[in-house]
Formats: C-alpha cells, sequence, structure tokens
C-alpha cells in the first residue's frame, strides 16, 4: 500500500505565508491522485478545504490554496490567521484506495 | 444542508460486532458514494472504505486493515449508510466518521461528527 507523508509541524508568523506539501511513495504527486486537503481543529470533525488539487469549497477562506509542486501535492496558506492553527492531512486516490497522509500540525506564533 | 449523522458506537469486547449507521439528509442519497473514515485517539486520518450508489454499480473497496471483517452497505429507501464491524480488534477503537459529496464521483466534501467505538477487555 501506498504511503502518503507529510510534514509532521510547521509554525507560521500572523500574516506569513506557509506551505504544506503531500508526497507519495509510489512516485510523482498528479492531478489523477485528485489530492484533497482538509482541516481539523481540536474536537472538531475535519473540514474539507481542497477538492481535486486546487478547487476550493464555498467556505474555504480565499487564503488557502492548493497546487502541484515540485512532484507532491501542495496547500499554501496566505496571510495566516490564529484560527488557521490546526491539523491539516491530505488525501491521495490510488485506483481503489484512498491513502491519508500523517497529518501536519500547523502553529501561527 | 447536507447532514450526516453518526450513531452506534459503543464499548465493546475484541473479537464481537458492532454495526454503526450514518443518517444523510439535504442531498440525494440515492445518488451519492458514501465513505467511512476513521481516526483513532491522537492519531491521523485513515480511510476504511467506499461504496458507489447502486446506479454506479454499488461496489465497494475497503482498505486492507479492515478488508474481510468491516462490511459496508447502504439503504436508500432510509437514506442510510451502514458499517457492520465484525471480529473487532483493539486496534479499531477509533472515532468513525461517515463522509459524502454532492459531486459525482467523489465521497469526501461533507463530514458527520463522527462515533466513537472502544473495543477493550
Amino acid at each position: 500500500q501506498a504511503v502518503v507523508t507529510q510534514e509532521p509541524s510547521l509554525t507560521v508568523s500572523p500574516g506569513g505565508t506557509v506551505t504544506l506539501t503531500c508526497d507519495s511513495s509510489t512516485g510523482a504527486v498528479t492531478g489523477g491522485h485528485w489530492p484533497y486537503w482538509f482541516q481539523q481543529r481540536p474536537g472538531q470533525a475535519p473540514k474539507t478545504l481542497i477538492y481535486d488539487t486546487s478547487n476550493k469549497h464555498s467556505w474555504t477562506p480565499a487564503r488557502f490554496s492548493g497546487s502541484l509542486l515540485g512532484g507532491k501535492a501542495a496547500l499554501t496558506l496566505s496571510g495566516a490567521q490564529p484560527e488557521d492553527e490546526a491539523e491539516y492531512y491530505c488525501l491521495l486516490s490510488y485506483s481503489g484506495a484512498r491513502v491519508f497522509g500523517g497529518g501536519t500540525k500547523l502553529t501561527v506564533l | 444542508e447536507v447532514q450526516l449523522v453518526e450513531s452506534g458506537g459503543d464499548l465493546v469486547e475484541p473479537g464481537g460486532s458492532l454495526r454503526l449507521s450514518c443518517a444523510a439528509s439535504g442531498f440525494t442519497f440515492t445518488n451519492a458514494w458514501m465513505s467511512w473514515v476513521r481516526q483513532a485517539p491522537g492519531k491521523g486520518l485513515e480511510w476504511v472504505g467506499r461504496i458507489k450508489s447502486k446506479t454506479d454499480g454499488g461496489t465497494v473497496d475497503y482498505a486492507a486493515p479492515v478488508k474481510g471483517r468491516f462490511t459496508i452497505s447502504r439503504d436508500d429507501s432510509k437514506n442510510t449508510l451502514f458499517l457492520q464491524m465484525n471480529s473487532l480488534r483493539t486496534e479499531d477503537t477509533a472515532v468513525y466518521y461517515c463522509t459524502t459529496a454532492k459531486r459525482k464521483y467523489s465521497t469526501f466534501d461533507y463530514w458527520g461528527q463522527g462515533t466513537l467505538v472502544t473495543v477493550s477487555s
């Protein structure tokens, strides 16, 4: 089974920019992996931010964007806010299986 | 408004069985693909499995750790998704979420609040 790897933790200053990445053990991440990004705050259910690499939902703040970067899926946060402090997970699709990354704990400090 | 409400979580002994339900509303359940995702205490998210709509074949895919022990099914007449869990192990202890999407072929746009399953003697 594929392994999906994310940075365990990252820190960003308020108002700053940070990029989280999502890597696949099987090779470069492409649009065919239909990358998703989720935000989870403590004690809450996950919330979907990005689907199919770069598409946003109506509830996704404009400061979040998704892309492919250097063979990985990427989530960029531009203009970090205190409420963005959370765990972020990516998800990749492989044939019949879906695999989550281990999550990135983002601290806004 | 899409609503997903999971129920059925409980404390069960290793080797036991449990059936979870997910009551859905606010979208056309018959056309929707649905997934189960779980999260062990203090750990990350883990995909459990997905069921397609009956019109798309109704087929089910499972993650390797649960294949052969868990069964996903649906009752379109009751807008309800099920997860039958047999031969439960301590490592199955987790909050179980059901998920769906309004878009075709997708299942991860909307999440329920989850139900806790604890496997312990």
